[in-house]
């Protein structure tokens, strides 16, 4: 079992809908959890940064982490077009050497919203 | 304010041949990794730093040499390029004690 599973898609939604991707992990050892946004040929671009457990909204974004289901969560409300892309989600443990930039990614969801 | 920067952008090697992947940082961030991105496989670690004069291997290192000399650059070099090379190819960093990682554009290669 890897450990970060994410669907990979493709999902395809009307603009203005809510949408919701999801990662599991198997390893308990995570605290660190991220989303990352990616446009085709483009690098990885930050969305949301979670320490531990709870919710944390920016906008029309919303990140959930349940430690307890090894599950994470990111909501887009009132999609759009320009939200079309590829959602990466991160994750890693804590570590007093410093590595906890070492990140385990999903596979990505490929998004896409149509006007 | 440029972020991670990342050179060359494009690059066709044949089998065989070295080259070095430059990237460099602003943000004066002490932590910095290299990953590439494979389609189907997703984003996996090849070398991190935490610190000038300090790296180590991540999951997949075979093929690649890396060093750091300044806080601010992070070279990523394939000694003898080989197919199984071809990828995208980012660099990333972040704050020493924070999981909070910034992207290079990314580099192509492709070896042939």
């Amino acid at each position: 079992q890897k450990e970060v599973e994410q669907d990979p898609g493709p999902l395809s939604v009307p603009e203005g809908a809510i949408v919701s991707l999801n990662c599991t992990y198997s390893n308990s050892a995570f605290q660190y959890f991220m989303w990352y946004r990616q446009y085709s040929r483009k690098g990885p671009e930050l969305l949301m940064y979670t320490y531990s457990s709870g919710n944390k909204e920016d906008g029309r974004f919303t990140a959930q982490v349940d430690k307890s289901s090894k599950y994470i969560s990111l909501f887009i409300r009132d999609s759009q077009p320009s939200d079309s892309a590829t959602y990466l989600c991160a994750m890693s443990a804590r570590n007093y050497g410093g590595s906890q930039g070492n990140l385990i990614f999903g596979k990505g969801t490929k998004l896409s919203v149509k006007p | 304010n440029a972020g991670v920067t990342q050179t060359p952008k494009f690059q066709v090697l044949k089998t065989g041949q070295s080259m070095t992947l430059q990237c460099a940082q602003d943000m004066n961030h002490e932590y910095m990794s290299w990953y590439r991105q494979d389609p189907g496989m997703g984003l996996r670690l090849i070398h991190y730093s935490v610190g000038a004069g300090i790296t180590d291997q991540g999951e997949v290192p075979n093929g690649y040499n890396v060093s750091r000399s300044t806080t601010e650059d992070f070279p990523l070099r394939l000694l003898s390029a080989a197919p199984s090379q071809t990828s995208v190819y980012f660099c990333a960093s972040s704050y020493l004690g924070t999981a909070q990682a910034f992207f290079g554009q990314g580099t192509r290669l492709t070896v042939v």
